[in-house]
């Protein structure tokens, strides 16, 4: 168990649809990333946040967006969806530019959307 | 841009046997980190052993070691004693110190042979 908390584990959705995925990070990481899984795209970064503002931005589509909230728990909103979201999407946790813990990444279980 | 390479889509070995998984990857920064994570069938992204680029010993935990190449940038994760739980698909990553952001290889996949 990494200690990275994503919810929902799976879920269906339909094609126009929104959807928001939850998750919380390790006790005491201030930095939250997110990740999509797909076949043919690999891992691909998303978005990264730290203590609540946005840090890094990846290959996050416009339909998509994210937040942290004050509790350092992350939301990664989903609308508009397409055939071709459907994938695993990850959240992860750090402690952030630690060179004692190395930047070392946590993965959460992941969140399986499909779109149909 | 930062790129990580893992040539072999697909590896077998024997239960018992030692196996080699490749990985390079392409940089002009000197200091980085590197990850060897591990995807069983439940999908879970799970950390097998880090390595920090100014440390010139090989990481090693348990089972699994690295040999590190920094100037040829190659990064392998040697198993030793390949045990049946080790079957997964194993994802090379790179991470620029200050980025935050983990490139990752496009996998092997590693079976075990009982």
């Amino acid at each position: 168990d990494s200690g990275v908390t994503q919810t929902p584990k799976h879920l269906i959705t339909a094609t126009g649809q929104r959807v928001t995925l939850r998750c919380s990070p390790r006790s005491g990481d201030l930095s939250v990333y997110w990740y999509q899984q797909s076949l043919d795209q690999g891992l691909q970064f998303l978005i990264q946040y730290y203590n609540g503002e946005e840090r890094a931005k990846g290959n996050i589509l416009e339909r998509f967006s994210a937040q942290q909230f004050p509790d350092l728990h992350s939301e990664l909103n989903l609308s508009s969806l397409e055939l071709g979201d459907s994938a695993l999407y990850f959240c992860a946790s750090s402690v952030h530019l630690d060179r004692v813990y190395g930047n070392t990444i946590y993965f959460g279980e992941g969140s399986w959307l499909t779109v149909v | 841009a930062q790129t990580v390479t893992q040539s072999q889509p697909e590896m077998s070995v024997q239960e018992a046997e030692t196996v080699t998984l490749s990985c390079t990857y392409d940089t002009s920064e000197s200091d980085y980190y590197l990850f060897w994570y591990k995807q069983p069938p439940s999908r879970q992204m799970i950390l097998v052993i880090r390595q920090e680029a100014y440390k010139q010993q090989n990481a090693t935990e348990n089972r699994f070691s690295v040999n590190f190449q920094k100037a040829a940038k190659s990064f392998s994760l040697k198993i030793s004693d390949s045990q049946l739980g080790d079957a997964a698909m194993y994802f090379c990553a790179y991470m620029e110190w200050g980025a935050q952001k983990l490139v990752f290889g496009q996998g092997t996949r590693l079976t075990i042979n009982p």
